[in-house]
């Protein structure tokens, strides 16, 4: 079967950093993909993996580990507006199609 | 605001209306899909066009009719809905192979 884990909730303090946790086991890997949904909003694209490492783009960086099905979405110097789910999902052999773990949502607290 | 635009995007109908929802996008993008998304769950995809020909289905009810008129637009045709079809309805689009999806606003559509 395709499964993908992410934790449900996080809190983590303004300014502080938070790492998101994602595991996955699929049929196939062509890709993991980092999105941020802000309530009522759209998902907007944060970052993608496709080998081992770190990506970083600003405050935000993923790693991608495809031996252990293990992936990380790394959030530094956190703001208010960063408080949002956090969707992982991962592109297996079926063509463009996307599964998607459940999500986390995160809470940024002054 | 996001490239890919979606109307309306709020839509109240009766389980015997028909209703379509819209999506268009002008970033050449030949890849196109419809989601579903209930509160506090991630978006669960419903249909999958490429190149303005449908290639995934996953087992959608036939009250959801799909097209894609062009390579920029792809409508969702609405008919007897249910009220558990209530929900957030994600149109996204992108290049295909391992480009990531731009995902448009939404509808929020609500049966009665």
């Amino acid at each position: 079967g395709q499964n993908i884990d992410q934790p449900t909730e996080m809190t983590a303090t303004e300014g502080a950093i938070v790492q998101i946790n994602c595991t996955y086991q699929t049929s196939g890997f062509n890709g993991l993909f980092w999105y941020q949904q802000h309530a009522g909003e759209a998902p907007t694209f944060l970052s993608y993996n496709v080998l081992d490492g770190l990506e970083e783009k600003g405050r935000f960086s993923s790693f991608l580990s495809r031996s252990k099905g293990y992936s990380y979405l790394l959030l530094k110097e956190l703001q208010m507006k960063d408080s949002a789910s956090y969707l992982c999902a991962v592109r297996g052999n079926q063509g463009g199609k996307l599964i998607f773990g459940q999500g986390t949502e995160l809470s940024v607290k002054p | 605001d996001t490239e890919v635009t979606q109307t309306p995007k709020h839509l109240v109908m009766g389980m015997t209306n028909k209703k379509s929802l819209k999506c268009e996008q002008h970033m050449g993008h030949r890849a196109m899909y419809w989601y579903k998304q209930k509160a506090k769950k991630p978006p669960e995809l419903m249909f999958v066009y490429s190149y303005e020909k449908l290639s995934i289905n996953e087992s959608v009810p036939s009250r959801f009719s799909p097209e894609c008129p062009n390579s920029s637009l792809l409508n969702l045709h609405l008919h007897a809905l249910q009220p558990e079809d209530s929900a957030l309805y994600l149109c996204a689009s992108n290049q295909g192979g391992n480009q990531p999806q731009h995902f448009g606003d939404g509808t929020r559509l609500s049966i009665l």
